[in-house]
């Protein structure tokens, strides 16, 4: 059974430009969420999917969005970089949204670089 | 709010060494899970176990082994007979469970282990 796949894995792009992650969840899987890892914050919580509506949004602001797709494929966008954007970037899916129910199972990551 | 603590930064150990990484959790829930992941340098976070705050059964699995403690809040993971392999950055985590409660996890900022041949 495959992973959670995320693409790019690398990016470099430059203050000002914006750019689209994408993230394919494990097959069945029909919430994803999205982390930001960077070394001074930590893991944080970025947003939720399930069945293509935002359920849980962390404390971000607007220039980060997402969405989610009928096959349960999402994506998100990070518009207006800025360079303490540059992190790594992990999708995570899960069966559903009820933490009881559900473990989430984490991608590779895409690592973006802001210049 | 929720809040996970890692007090261990950086553990060095000798192969063959066991090892316990430390976490301990801040909730006002009553029903919470909590998590523990390992991320190797490919950057993949791996689970490795989740334990509800109802189960205080402490588990054994191979080399692994976790200590769940509510009465200190408590979290603790232990490898026994540390491998080479077991080199990574380990992090806990904690999911709220209750009315309204979404699968959101809050980590804390993980431990680096390194074990040397």
């Amino acid at each position: 059974k495959a992973g959670v796949t995320q693409t790019p894995r690398y990016l470099i792009k430059t203050r000002g430009q914006q750019v689209t992650l994408s993230c394919s969840p494990i097959s069945g899987h029909r919430s994803v969420s999205w982390y930001q890892q960077t070394p001074g914050q930590g893991l944080q919580f970025l947003f939720e999917y399930f069945s293509e509506t935002q359920r849980n949004k962390g404390n971000f602001p607007g220039r980060f969005s997402g969405r989610q797709f009928s096959n349960s494929r999402s994506e998100m966008n990070v518009s207006t970089l800025e360079l303490g954007d540059s992190a790594l970037y992990l999708c995570a899916s899960s069966l559903t949204t009820s933490p009881g129910e559900n473990i989430q199972y984490f991608g590779a990551g895409t690592r973006l670089s802001v210049l | 709010a929720q809040k996970v603590t890692q007090a261990q930064t950086e553990i060095s150990v000798v192969e063959k060494e066991d090892v316990t990484l430390d976490c301990v959790y801040e909730t006002r829930d009553t029903t919470y899970y909590l998590f523990w992941y390992k991320q190797p340098p490919s950057g993949e976070l791996v689970f490795l176990i989740r334990r509800n705050s109802f189960d205080e059964q402490n588990e054994i699995s191979g080399r692994y082994s976790w200590n769940f403690q509510k009465s200190t809040s408590s979290f603790n993971f232990t490898i026994t007979a540390s491998q080479v392999v077991d080199s990574a950055v380990y992090f806990c985590a904690l999911s709220e469970a209750g009315a309204g409660a979404n699968s959101k996890l809050t980590f804390g900022k993980g431990i680096t282990l390194s074990v040397r041949p």
